[in-house]
């Protein structure tokens, strides 16, 4: 998977409480990126970086946040999870604009 | 809205044939990209063709792009089963920030032995 990996791989937790996933990379791509996967929605952007603390939102970020401090760690938060951010979380990295993107095996969310 | 919406949304085949999969997108882009996705695993980058390109080829994938009519197609050949899985197209638009790809829903593919 391209030097991607995600953490946890499987999360489990209750309505209200803060959710953290993390997505570390080995191969020093500037651009990282944080999709949620929903049967009937594809793919859909949630926050992406292009740098260290440079962030920006995607299309459905709305309760989400995400932090980079380091070249290699971008973090998507859930402040205070909801059932309709069940999901598979997907982060991806890209070396350069309009370059094909390298995806990380996922998370899968529940929140119950 | 979504940028790209692939035709048909599932698409079953003998192992040996052909499998062609469509593309439509609504505004201009910088390049238009395949990706593949094998059940509970990440998507995996296929093909990349810029607008300025008209077919592309890698092993048994051909891409053809018609800018005029916004759309494309991933044809893969001599299907296996091992090609089965899900199949996406993304566009990456023109006067877009910073790389953001679009995806679509989806092809599911299904490869029969």
């Amino acid at each position: 998977d391209a030097g991607i990996t995600q953490s946890p791989r499987h999360k489990v937790t209750e309505t209200g409480t803060p959710v953290t996933l993390r997505c570390h990379q080995t191969e020093n791509h500037r651009y990282m990126y944080w999709y949620r996967q929903d049967p009937g929605h594809g793919l859909r952007l949630i926050h992406y970086s292009y740098g260290v603390k440079d962030t920006d939102k995607g299309e459905v970020s709305d309760g989400y946040s995400v932090s980079r401090s380091k070249t290699e760690d971008f973090l998507l938060t859930l402040e205070s999870a909801t059932s309709s951010q069940t999901s598979v979380y997907f982060c991806a990295i890209s070396p350069r604009d309009s370059y094909e993107q390298y995806f990380g095996p996922g998370t899968r969310l529940t929140v119950t | 809205s979504q940028q790209g919406e692939e035709d048909p949304q599932a698409l079953s085949i003998q192992e040996g044939e052909n499998a062609t999969m469509n593309c439509s997108y609504k505004t201009s882009i910088n390049n238009l990209q395949w990706y593949r996705q094998n059940s509970g695993r990440g998507l995996v980058h296929l093909i990349l063709i810029r607008s300025n390109e008209r077919e592309k080829h890698s092993g048994r994938l051909r891409v053809t792009l018609d800018t005029s009519k916004k759309s494309s197609s991933l044809l893969i050949t001599a299907s296996r089963a091992a090609d089965t899985a899900s199949y996406f197209c993304a566009t990456d638009r023109v006067g877009g920030a910073n790389s953001k790809l679009t995806f679509g829903k989806g092809i599911t593919l299904s490869v029969r032995p």
